[in-house]
């Protein structure tokens, strides 16, 4: 059964870099034709996709992101360590939030547990 | 951008009645649309994609009707376990998605 796990520091200081990485467990990441993606969600809030990126074949890692993110968001494939990477730069308080990661089919139908993100000095 | 509009904010209903649910595309979004529920503390749960086909191991008594722009999620009948958030999302702009601000089903 394939499984997602997010992992990274729950706590980044404002203008830093968020950096969490999504472990895919049960199936590989580079035989799989799907996009894997990255969806947060602020307190009390509802969800926002960040980006997504495709894993297999000659077109693996390929990335596609939310216009209004697209400046400070890098996300980045490791076929060797079946993962995918999340990386936010420039950080404010309004990126605190659950990051989420999701395979999409499409329709997001595999997800992680969440983690959150809380940015602060 | 697509926006997604949800309506109502708030669903209250009782355990066995029926519930519907309304999300609006922007922009005609053909039969690109998913349906998702979330409760509190959990990661969202694909519910319907392709606006009417239900997800693996979701039950009967949910089902998804529309294209273009409007759209519908149907609970037959509500079960005590189907209180929760659901949000549609809309992946007819690829490579761009968007989720609908969601809708509170409470008692």
């Amino acid at each position: 059964q394939l499984q997602l796990q997010e992992s990274g520091p729950g706590l980044v200081k404002p203008s830093e870099t968020l950096s969490l990485t999504c472990t895919v467990s049960g199936g590989s990441i580079s035989t799989s034709r799907y996009y894997w993606g990255w969806i947060r969600q602020p307190p009390g809030k509802g969800l926002e996709w960040i980006g997504s990126i495709y894993s297999s074949g000659s077109t693996s890692g390929s990335t596609y992101y939310n216009p209004s993110l697209k400046s400070r968001v890098t996300i980045s494939v490791d076929t060797s360590k079946n993962h995918f990477s999340l990386k936010l730069n420039s950080v404010t308080a309004a990126d605190t939030a659950v990051y989420y990661c999701a395979r999409r089919d499409p329709g997001m139908d595999v997800w992680g547990q969440g983690t959150t993100v809380t940015v602060s000095s | 951008e697509i926006v997604m509009t949800q309506s109502p904010a708030t669903l209250s209903v009782s355990p066995g009645e029926r519930a519907t649910l309304s999300c609006r595309a922007s922009q005609s979004v053909g039969s690109n649309l998913a349906w998702y529920h979330q409760k509190p503390g959990q990661a969202p749960r694909l519910l319907i994609y392709a606006a009417s086909t239900r997800a693996t191991g979701i039950p009967a008594r949910f089902s998804g009707s529309g294209s273009g722009t409007e759209f519908t999620l149907t609970i037959s009948s509500l079960q005590s376990e189907d209180f929760a958030v659901y949000y549609c999302q809309q992946y007819h702009n690829w490579p761009t998605e968007t989720f609908g601000q969601g809708t509170k089903v409470e008692i």
